[in-house]
Parts: structure tokens; C-alpha cells; sequence
């Protein structure tokens, strides 16, 4: 059974940092890609960022871009969100997603509060 | 960067009707288009991809099609289960947009 879990949230002031972590098991994950996707409770769906099996290939979306970055551990099954300069627009539960292009499994996700 | 749009925001409807909703590309994005299901407190659910693949489980009720820049998910004959939101999302190239969403509730 494919298991994504998020770690990681919590309060943080605004211009803060945050690293969130995601375990993957009961899948290959050295064969997959992966994606962070956000959503403010209530509200639409935001994909985050993205990136390939071996790490090579990441991309973001522009609201993010140059403040985040995506990374994986391939020897661990982790994937990783460093997350800089948080403003309050960043508020939200934060999931990981198997694939890139589209994502068949998520993880619950764990929820980012930027507030002073 | 392409923008994704998604009509109607919000539809009511009833047991055993037909519901179409439909999702526009600001740009031609081929095939590269995916389907999700989300309920209240749920996860997404991956419904469709390449704008007319049906997932593994998903019940044949579902379809969708297009090509380009516009494109459609339909469901035949609504289910009690199928009450949610639906989101389109471009499945190639950075960003991978989300449509801002339709919700199906109860006439």
C-alpha cells in the first residue's frame, strides 16, 4: 500500500523558515517522480513544485519560485520542501503527491501557519 | 504562463442527471490534461488523465474528453458519491496549474 506522510508544519513568523518531509513507502520511490501541492482550507487546489525521479529536473510554481526548494533522498524515500521567506499567502495544508504530471496518491498533509 | 479556467464555479444537480464540466486552456496544451474528484476533508482523487484516460477504479460514468485548449469531464448518470469538487490540471510542463474548481452539490 503507497504511503505518503507529511511532516514538518507549523507556526512560523513572517520572512521564516520551514523544512517539510514526506516518507514514501510501498512504492519504488527512486522510480518516481513527485510534487508538493498546497490548499488553503476551504479553498482551490495550488501545485507547488515538482521533480523528477533522480532529482534532476524540479520545477515551481511562480508564487514560490526563488523562495522554496524541492529536493529528495533516494537512499531514504523522503522528499523535501525548504521553505524561505514566508509571508502569510503561504498559509496552508501543504501535501505531497506521487508523480509530477498527475498524482494517483497524496499524503494528508501537514498544515503551514505564517502568522506574527 | 498558461492559465487554467473551469465553468461552472458551482452546479446543482440530481440524482441520475447528466453533468458536464468544462476546462479551458489560455493555451494549447495538447492531451496533457488531468481530472481530480475531492470531497469535504478528503484528498484528491485522480480521476482521469490525458484528458480522456480513465483511471484504474474509476467507474465508467466518468469520461472525458478534448484536446488543445478545451476539454470536458462528464458523468453519464450522477451518483449519490459523486457530490464534489472537481479540479482540471495540466499535466505537462512548469507550472502544472490547477483549474480553479467546480463544485457539484444538491439541487
Amino acid at each position: 500500500e503507497v504511503q505518503l506522510v507529511e511532516s514538518g508544519g507549523g507556526v512560523v513568523r513572517p520572512g521564516g523558515s520551514l523544512r517539510l518531509s514526506c516518507a514514501a513507502s510501498g512504492f519504488t520511490f527512486n522510480d518516481d517522480d513527485m510534487s508538493w501541492v498546497r490548499q488553503v482550507p476551504g479553498k482551490g487546489l495550488e501545485w507547488v513544485s515538482g521533480i523528477n525521479w533522480n532529482g534532476d529536473t524540479r520545477g515551481y510554481a511562480d508564487s514560490v519560485k526563488g523562495r522554496f526548494i524541492i529536493s529528495r533522498d533516494n537512499a531514504k524515500n523522503f522528499l523535501y520542501l525548504q521553505m524561505n521567506s514566508l509571508r502569510a499567502d503561504d498559509t496552508a495544508l501543504y501535501h505531497c503527491a506521487r508523480g509530477y504530471g498527475s498524482s494517483g496518491s497524496w499524503g494528508q498533509g501537514t498544515l503551514v501557519t505564517v502568522s506574527s | 504562463d498558461i492559465q487554467m479556467t473551469q465553468s461552472p464555479s458551482s452546479l446543482s444537480a440530481s440524482i441520475g442527471d447528466r453533468v458536464t464540466i468544462t476546462c479551458r486552456a489560455s493555451q494549447n496544451i495538447g492531451k496533457y490534461l488531468n481530472w481530480y474528484q475531492q470531497k469535504p476533508g478528503k484528498v484528491p482523487k485522480l480521476l482521469i488523465s490525458v484528458a480522456s484516460n480513465l483511471e484504474s477504479g474509476v467507474p465508467s460514468r466518468f469520461s472525458g474528453s478534448g484536446s488543445g485548449t478545451d476539454f470536458n469531464l462528464t458523468i453519464t448518470s450522477l451518483h449519490p458519491e459523486d457530490f464534489a469538487t472537481y479540479y482540471c490540471q495540466r499535466a505537462y510542463s512548469t507550472p502544472r496549474s490547477f483549474g480553479p474548481g467546480t463544485k457539484v452539490h444538491t439541487k
